[in-house]
């Protein structure tokens, strides 16, 4: 089966500036993930949808972040305007149900100049 | 709030060296997932355990949950330089969403 999909790999943007993340899930998964990995931590949720139904946004800055899965599918994940702080991998999982094994795509890393 | 504490943060040995990495919360779970990260890549499931006292072996690696359900620990024999990586535990929570609670990672460096 296909993994999940993540674009782009790379981004480079200067702070202030907006910026957007894509994900495609494994077919027939309901629950996707975003996930900012800060290098050399584990993963921290931003936010899980259940379908297109968000579970939970409780770690998601909602001033300058907000993610949309529309139809229950491909996912978008953006964050206006960016901070420095927000340099990180932005990682996409999704998985058949809540708390059930994750599949990850290999990430977006973002850069904050 | 539910934690997951990792340790070592980080390792480094040299080839054919035995290792265990641990994982403890005070909080239950109803299962516990181990993952691998290799540079570049996200995370890839090596195993699940979910019953109290359960064992697991995946080659070289034997994951082992604990009776009462709140931690677990990965013990790698005759490490090899392949097994370099961040290694990753993570909890089922008992509540209804079923989240994952992830522990801040075990990076490992295995010197040939």
């Amino acid at each position: 089966e296909a993994g999940v999909a993540q674009s782009p790999r790379y981004k480079i943007i200067e702070k202030r500036q907006s910026v957007a993340f894509w994900c495609n899930p494994i077919s027939g998964h309901a629950t996707l993930y975003w996930y900012q990995q800060i290098l050399g931590q584990g993963p921290k949720l931003l936010i899980q949808f259940q379908n297109n139904g968000v579970v939970d946004d409780s770690q998601l800055p909602k001033d300058r972040f907000s993610a949309e899965r529309l139809k229950g599918v491909d996912s978008t994940l953006k964050i206006q305007p960016a901070k420095l702080e927000d340099s990180a991998v932005y990682l996409c999982a999704s998985s058949l149900e809540g708390g059930q094994p994750q599949h990850f795509g290999d990430g977006t890393r973002l850069s904050i100049l | 709030t539910q934690l997951l504490e990792q340790s070592p943060q980080f390792l480094s040995i040299q080839e054919g060296e035995n290792l265990t990495v641990y994982c403890n919360s005070s909080s239950v779970f109803s299962s516990l997932q181990w993952y691998r990260q290799e540079p570049g890549e996200g995370p890839v499931l090596l195993v699940t355990v979910v019953t109290g006292g359960e064992v697991k072996k995946l080659k070289r690696l034997t994951f082992q949950f604990g009776d009462a359900r709140k931690d677990s620990s990965l013990h790698i024999t005759a490490a090899q330089p392949g097994d370099t990586g961040l290694y990753l535990c993570a909890g089922a929570s008992l509540g209804s969403n079923y989240q994952l609670i992830w522990g801040a990672g075990t990076k490992l460096i295995i010197k040939p």
